[in-house]
C-alpha cells in the first residue's frame, strides 16, 4: 500500500512555543491531505482538510490561527501548532488520499507541551 | 459531527476464535474502509471497499460493503496474538470529501 510519513514522531516543547509537523506521501501524489487529532481511547477527530494550492478547510471548533496548515506541494502538508499550551498536547495524525480515493495514514506525532 | 455506529466496542476472545465486527450508518456511503491501529501508531489500512455488495479478503480478514450501502462488516478468522488492537471502520458519505469514523472495536486475545 501507499506510504505516508510524519515528522517528528514525538516532540516536547515549552508552553508558548510553536511546533511544526510534516506529513509526506512518499510514493504517490496527494491533492488532498487531512489532519486528525486523537485523544486516548477515542476515535480520530478531523481537524482540517488540506488541499494542495489552496486554503485548508477547518472543522467547526478548530481555530485556524492556532493550527496553521500549508499544503505547498502534492506530497507535503505541514501543521503548525502556534503558541502551544498544555491542552494542545495530543496525538496528531495526518492522512493522504490517493486518486482512487483511498486514505492512508501517517504514523502520528505525539505532542507534549510543558 | 456524523458518526458511524460500530459494534461491538470491545471483544475478549480466545486465540484461534473467529471475530466479527460491523458498522452501520443512517445515510448512504460510497466507500468503506477498515483500519487497525496499534498503541502509539497511526491507523493501517486493512481493506478498502468501493462498490455495494463487494466482498474482499486480505489474508485472514474479510470485509463486505453492504447492499444497502449503509453498513459494512469485518471478519477475522482464526485469530492470533498480533491481531490485538483497535479496529476502526470509516466511510465516505455520498457527495462528501471527508471520512466518517466509527468509535472503534478494541480486540483483546487471551492466549
Amino acid at each position: 500500500g501507499a506510504v505516508v510519513s510524519q515528522h517528528p514522531s514525538w516532540v516536547i516543547c515549552k508552553s508558548g512555543t510553536s511546533v511544526k509537523i510534516e506529513c509526506r506521501s512518499l510514493d504517490f501524489q496527494a491533492t488532498t491531505m487531512f489532519w486528525y487529532r486523537q485523544f486516548p481511547k477515542q476515535s480520530l477527530m478531523l481537524m482540517a482538510t488540506s488541499n494542495e494550492g489552496s486554503k485548508a478547510t477547518y472543522e467547526q471548533g478548530v481555530e485556524k490561527d492556532k493550527f496553521l496548515i500549508n499544503h505547498a506541494s502534492l506530497t507535503l502538508s505541514t501543521l503548525t501548532v502556534t503558541s502551544a499550551h498544555p491542552e494542545d498536547s495530543s496525538f496528531y495524525i495526518c492522512s493522504a488520499r490517493t486518486v482512487q480515493e483511498t486514505q492512508y495514514f501517517g504514523p502520528g506525532t505525539r505532542l507534549l507541551v510543558l | 459531527g456524523q458518526q458511524l455506529n460500530q459494534s461491538p466496542q470491545s471483544m475478549f476472545i480466545q486465540e484461534g476464535e473467529d471475530v466479527s465486527m460491523n458498522c452501520t450508518s443512517s445515510s448512504i456511503f460510497n466507500t468503506w474502509l477498515w483500519y487497525k491501529q496499534d498503541p502509539g501508531e497511526g491507523p493501517v489500512l486493512l481493506i478498502a471497499l468501493y462498490k455495494a455488495g463487494e466482498l474482499t479478503s486480505n489474508g485472514r480478514l474479510t470485509a463486505q460493503f453492504g447492499i444497502t450501502r449503509k453498513d459494512s462488516f469485518l471478519n477475522i478468522s482464526a485469530s492470533i496474538p498480533s491481531d490485538v488492537g483497535i479496529y476502526f471502520c470509516a466511510g465516505r458519505p455520498e457527495g462528501a470529501q471527508k471520512l466518517v469514523f466509527g468509535q472503534g472495536t478494541r480486540l483483546t486475545i487471551n492466549p
